[in-house]
């Protein structure tokens, strides 16, 4: 259980293009869902939150217009690049919780590998 | 500021042997602390969890322990194997949110 499917796994877009990034949650629902990015040999960013029926709250440093977060159910964010950049290029990963509680294992999809020429 | 943090960023093990992988945290407050497994092009895998109320808890070849008086914490995985080799991160939780701090990660090498 607490399987969480993110789609596509890789993507290969222009510069300038918008790309949109999936994550289901295929056997729980989950009201929050976070967005990670990871550089390679690196550890994972917190990017930002997605909150089912509200706005994504973003940490510091992440440009909230450029990476469009929508929760529109229980067991659907999405994560959508917009006008991207090589330097948008990146590991994405998000994930979410199957009980609510803090105290509780994340569980993460397999990430979408951008790469942006 | 707050961090976690690893000793070894890789670790080289035989086959067959048992692996100790280290982390150090810096925030006495925090309460409760997970262990996931990531493998190249792979998302992160939860292995292990252990709250602060606990020192030692085991899975399936895997142990965690946690020390709070020196705030370490570390994973230990028995009879190593090659499905093993992954980066492991130690992660943290901060207060009743999700908010995770992540330690940078150790690269577990198994060599035959």
């Amino acid at each position: 259980g607490a399987v969480v499917s993110q789609h596509p796994s890789w993507v290969i877009c222009k510069s300038g293009t918008s790309v949109k990034i999936e994550c289901r949650s295929l056997d729980f629902q989950a009201t929050t869902m976070f967005w990670y990015r990871q550089f390679p040999k690196q550890s994972l960013m917190l990017m930002a939150t997605s909150n089912e029926g509200s706005k994504a709250t973003y940490e510091q440093g992440v440009e909230k217009d450029k990476f469009l977060i929508n929760h529109a159910s229980l067991t659907l964010s999405t994560l959508t690049v917009t006008s991207a950049h090589p330097e948008d290029s990146s590991f994405y990963i998000c994930s979410a919780s199957a009980t609510g509680a803090y105290n509780s294992p994340l569980h993460f999809g397999n990430g979408t590998r951008l790469t942006v020429t | 500021g707050e961090s976690v943090g690893l000793h070894l960023p890789t670790l080289s093990v035989q086959e067959g042997d048992n692996s100790i992988i280290n982390c150090a945290y810096s925030n006495s407050a925090s309460d409760y602390f997970i262990w996931y497994k990531q493998e190249s092009g792979k998302g992160p895998q939860f292995i292990i969890d252990i709250r602060s109320n606990m020192d030692k808890r085991q899975g399936q070849r895997v142990t965690v322990l946690l020390n709070k008086t020196v705030k370490h914490l570390s994973l230990q995985i028995a009879a190593t194997q090659p499905g093993d080799s992954a980066v492991y991160f130690c992660a943290e939780n901060i207060g009743s949110n999700y908010q995770l701090i992540w330690g940078a990660g150790t690269k577990l090498i198994i060599k035959p």
